[in-house]
C-alpha cells in the first residue's frame, strides 16, 4: 500500500498542454484499469475529474484527459486556464477493496 | 441534492478515541459502498476504509488495522468510523466519499465522486 508516485509540480502557461504521471505496480495501476484523478483546491474537499482511466464525469471540461500505459497513468490538461492551478492526485484500485492514492501534483499557470 | 456532511472531529489525546459520523441525503445511502479519506495538514490524500452495501464486507489500509473500525447504518443514512488508539500521525481531515452513480446496488467503488465536507481530527497532548 505504498503511494504512487506523482511529479510534485508541474507548471506551464495558459493554452499550454500539461501531463501528470503517476507511477504504481502491477498491484495497483498495472493490474487494473481503475485510475481515477481527482483535483482539489486549498481548503476543498477533492473533485473526481477522470475515472477507470479514461472517463470524464459529466460536467467536466473536456480539457482534462487520462491514460495508462503498464503501471503508469497520466493527466493531461490542455488549453491550460488559471483555474487549473490546483493540487491534482491520481488513485488506483489496489485489490481486496483496497485503494492507493498518489503523492500529489500541485499544478502553477504562470 | 446529493450530501455527505461529516461530524465527530476535535482535539484527542494520544491512545485516545473518537467516533466520527457522516450523514448522507440525497441519494439511496443503501446501494452504496461507502468509504472514508483523509489527508494529514499540508499533506496528500489517503484512502483509509470502506464498506459494502450491508456492512458485512470492510477493507482497511494497513496503518489503521486493528485501531479503526468503519461501520453503517442504512436505517439512518450514516456512515461511522471508530478511531482507537489514536497517534499524532492520525491527525488529519477526514472525509467520508461514494462512488459514482453507476456503482449504485453492485460491488463497485471505482472512483469517489461524492465527497463531504470533512472533519478535522487532531491528535495531540
Amino acid at each position: 500500500q505504498s503511494a504512487l508516485t506523482q511529479p510534485a509540480s508541474v507548471s506551464g502557461s495558459p493554452g499550454q498542454s500539461i501531463t501528470i504521471s503517476c507511477t504504481g505496480t502491477s498491484s495497483d495501476i498495472g493490474g487494473y484499469n481503475l485510475v481515477s484523478w481527482y483535483q482539489q483546491y486549498p481548503g476543498k474537499a477533492p473533485k473526481l475529474i477522470i475515472h477507470k482511466v479514461i472517463e470524464r464525469p459529466s460536467g467536466v471540461a473536456d480539457r482534462f484527459s487520462g491514460s495508462q500505459s503498464g503501471n503508469t497513468a497520466s493527466l493531461t490538461i490542455a488549453g491550460l486556464q488559471a483555474e487549473d492551478e490546483a493540487a491534482y492526485y491520481c488513485c488506483s484500485y489496489g485489490g481486496g477493496w483496497t485503494y492507493v492514492f498518489g503523492t500529489g501534483t500541485d499544478v502553477t499557470v504562470l | 441534492e446529493v450530501l455527505l456532511v461529516e461530524s465527530g472531529g476535535g482535539l484527542v489525546q494520544p491512545g485516545g478515541s473518537l467516533r466520527l459520523s457522516c450523514a448522507a441525503s440525497g441519494f439511496s445511502f443503501s446501494s452504496y459502498w461507502m468509504s472514508w479519506v483523509r489527508q494529514a495538514p499540508g499533506g496528500g490524500l489517503e484512502w483509509v476504509a470502506d464498506i459494502n452495501q450491508d456492512g458485512r464486507g470492510k477493507a482497511y489500509v494497513d496503518s489503521v488495522k486493528g485501531r479503526f473500525t468503519i461501520s453503517r447504518d442504512n436505517a439512518k443514512n450514516s456512515l461511522y468510523l471508530q478511531l482507537n488508539s489514536l497517534r499524532a500521525d492520525d491527525t488529519a481531515v477526514y472525509y467520508c466519499a461514494r462512488p459514482p452513480e453507476y456503482c449504485s446496488g453492485g460491488g463497485c467503488i471505482d472512483a469517489f465522486d461524492i465527497w463531504g465536507q470533512g472533519t478535522m481530527i487532531t491528535v495531540s497532548s
